[in-house]
């Protein structure tokens, strides 16, 4: 069965380092996600993209956040300076048409900033 | 105001039996999905059912079911005869409008413990 797969599935970094997070939607998937979830807490949504280009983006999402599908492949998700709030769960997801239009998600980065 | 609303934060179940996990949400828009999700302790996020606004019938998968009722607007989770491995985190979550990529919106989740 196809699944989203995330790389690396765990990662560490000092403040201020930029990190790149790695996701393979579903291969036939159109719409792609970010979110993340920290410790404890709800799943947050970050970023939807759609035809090379951002569909919406949430509150969270500011400048230092940055998306990309360099290939037709992958999809990515920049954070350029590092906090320590950045510190979570992130789960890349892809969706298809079709009735329920149901998110797969991967099984998630995990990112500490120390 | 919340759009989801998981009220249990944890539950106890014994093994075999079935188990009722609440879910409320909020909304004004008339198209809308309500999905569950499971997350175990390993951390992923496993879809388990997709219940549609328009849909006429409870969705069903295997041992799980939504308990959809409109009018209240709750879409609980039920999962009958409980396993060991259905010890995790369980999600509600929503998608406003008929169609494209719209975010889902979670809830808080419920922690749910399978007993032998």
């Amino acid at each position: 069965e196809p699944e989203v797969t995330q790389t690396p599935s765990h990662q560490v970094t000092q403040m201020g380092q930029e990190v790149i997070l790695r996701c393979v939607p579903i291969s036939n998937h159109l719409y792609f996600y970010w979110y993340r979830q920290i410790l404890g807490q709800k799943v947050e949504f970050l970023v939807s993209f759609y035809n090379n280009e951002i569909s919406e983006k949430s509150e969270i999402f500011d400048d230092q956040f940055s998306v990309e599908r360099p290939d037709g492949s992958n999809f990515t998700l920049k954070i350029r300076s590092t906090k320590l709030e950045d510190s979570a769960m992130y789960f890349c997801a892809s969706s298809d048409l079709g009735r329920d239009e149901t998110q797969y998600f991967g099984p998630g980065t995990r990112l500490l900033v120390l | 105001a919340q759009k989801i609303t998981q009220t249990q934060p944890g539950m106890f179940v014994q093994e075999k039996e079935a188990v009722t996990l609440d879910c409320t949400y909020d909304t004004s828009d008339p198209s809308y999905g309500l999905f569950w999700y499971k997350q175990p302790s390993s951390g992923e996020m496993i879809f388990l059912i997709y219940q549609g606004s328009y849909d006429q019938q409870n969705a069903t998968e295997g041992r799980y079911s939504l308990n959809f009722q409109k009018a209240r607007k709750s879409a609980n989770l039920v999962i009958s005869a409980s396993q060991l491995g259905d010890s995790a985190m369980y999600f509600c979550a929503m998608r406003e409008g008929g169609s494209g990529n719209t975010p889902l919106v979670f809830g808080k989740g419920t922690r749910l413990s399978v007993i032998a």
